[in-house]
């Protein structure tokens, strides 16, 4: 089983709407990481959650960390066709030797 | 910010050739570059980690005879698949970092190089 699960594995929104994208991990998080990727391109970074019960926010986009839970959760605020592509959270393993992706959720934003 | 360039960043070969896929740290020195796979519709799975001037050490499942690493400077990384097949085909994807001057949880990801194997 994957160490890092996401839900929904796919999303499919009107443009306006509000979503939410979460990432659980099987092992206590000492960081989380969002990226988003286009289909085939490479990662953009999107934030870096290290404290239980820290919350981001870049534009529309909002992550949480909630380290008892071994979770997180990306919101984004009034979708737009641009927020579409895959969302991945990652994690470091053994004391940064192993970074671990979950198996991503893939947003689609109906105009 | 730290940049890190692929090179090529797409390639098609013939089954049984081989492939290099280079991975540079443009404006930081990287004393740790990793390797990832992402297969159509799947995740990126670490293949394996570099370190400069030492030994590839490669996941479980991946074949270091196969997957070729050097790491011979600290601004650049290869990897060689050899003998590629069709089964090879992905989406590669370097990411690098420099423990003596950041965090061990600060990489810098490439833009990848998707390799199609015909």
């Amino acid at each position: 089983s994957q160490e890092l699960e996401q839900s929904p594995q796919s999303l499919i929104v009107q443009e306006g709407k509000n979503l939410t994208i979460n990432c659980t991990s099987s092992k206590t998080l000492y960081g989380l990481y969002w990226y988003k990727q286009k289909y085939g391109e490479g990662l953009i970074f999107l934030m870096m959650l290290q404290k239980g019960g820290e919350e981001k926010s870049h534009e529309k986009i909002t992550a949480k960390l909630d380290e008892k839970k071994q979770q997180s959760s990306l919101h984004i605020t009034a979708s737009q066709p641009s927020h579409a592509g895959i969302y991945l959270c990652g994690a470091w393993r053994r004391y940064g030797q192993n970074f671990v992706f979950g198996p991503g959720t893939r947003l689609s934003v109906l105009p | 910010g730290a940049v890190v360039s692929q090179h090529p960043s797409w390639v098609i070969c013939k089954s049984g050739t081989s492939v290099k896929i280079e991975c540079r740290s443009l404006d930081f020195q990287a004393t740790t570059m990793f390797w990832y796979r992402q297969f159509p519709k799947q995740s990126l799975m670490l293949m394996a980690t570099s370190n400069e001037g030492s030994k590839a050490t490669y996941e479980q499942g991946v074949e270091k005879d196969k997957f070729l690493i050097n790491h011979a400077s600290l601004t650049l990384s290869t990897l060689t698949v050899t003998s590629a097949h069709p089964e090879d085909s992905s989406f590669y994807i370097c990411s690098a970092r420099d423990l003596r001057v950041s965090s061990y949880n600060e990489q810098f990801f490439g833009p990848g190089t998707r390799l199609t194997v015909l």
